[in-house]
């Protein structure tokens, strides 16, 4: 069973940077996962941040971006505002040829 | 800008078979990966499967048994039918375009299972 880890909640104050991560339990995170990133505010769809690793989606701003850190793709957002409390998501492509959804990061802004 | 409209059956009994459509506006039907995607309430996104405009289809390992995608080029529509609910199938149900992890979103339906 292959299981895509993201931390369940972290923290930033306002202006501050803030880094999630997207591994996996039995391997090293890389390019070839085509990580990608989702922010999805509370009764609303998800909205595509990040594809493919570092690629922002039309209409995103450049405070936020993905890239790989150590053995983990990273989403990271850099002078954080109070709309950008959210729920944020990563997907992984595995071998297999199927997706795999990370847990989730509740991302509290204060 | 491709634009998703679904819709579908939104109260189910246990065992009876889900059924969602979603049409695609905007935007060439084939050279994309055409997905049902999840999320039960309060809880994360699940990647349901997806399927190509020739028809190919990959699904989640956890649902192969019940679930089948298809597509309807002619239409550009595609559906999702999954058999046998029960109430951990309660959730909303997202049609999308899926290209490399770059994902385009339906409104979203929800789906609940109950007796």
């Amino acid at each position: 069973q292959t299981v895509v880890t993201q931390e369940p909640s972290l923290s930033v104050s306002p202006g501050g940077t803030v880094t999630l991560t997207c591994g996996l339990t039995s391997a090293s995170v890389s390019t070839s996962y085509y990580p990608s990133w989702y922010q999805q505010t509370p009764g609303q769809a998800p909205r595509t941040l990040i594809y493919s690793t570092n690629t922002r989606s039309s209409g995103v701003p450049d405070r936020f971006s993905g890239s790989i850190l150590g053995n983990k793709a990273a989403l990271t957002i850099t002078g954080a505002q109070a709309d950008d409390e959210s729920d944020y998501y990563c997907v992984l492509y595995m071998d297999s040829g199927i997706w795999v959804f990370g847990g989730g990061t509740k991302l509290t802004v204060l | 800008q491709v634009h998703l409209p679904q819709w579908g059956a939104g109260l189910l009994k246990p065992s009876e078979t889900l059924s969602l459509t979603c049409a695609v506006y905007g935007g060439s039907f084939s050279g994309h990966y055409w997905t049902w995607i999840r999320q039960p309430p309060g809880k994360g996104l699940e990647w349901i499967g997806e399927i190509n405009h020739s028809g190919s289809t990959k699904y989640n390992p956890s649902l192969k048994s019940r679930v089948t995608i298809s597509v309807h080029a002619s239409k550009n529509q595609f559906s999702l039918k999954l058999t046998s609910v029960t109430a951990a199938d309660t959730a909303v149900y997202y049609c999308a375009r899926w290209d490399s992890g770059s994902i385009s979103w339906g409104q979203g339906t929800l789906v609940t299972v109950s007796s």
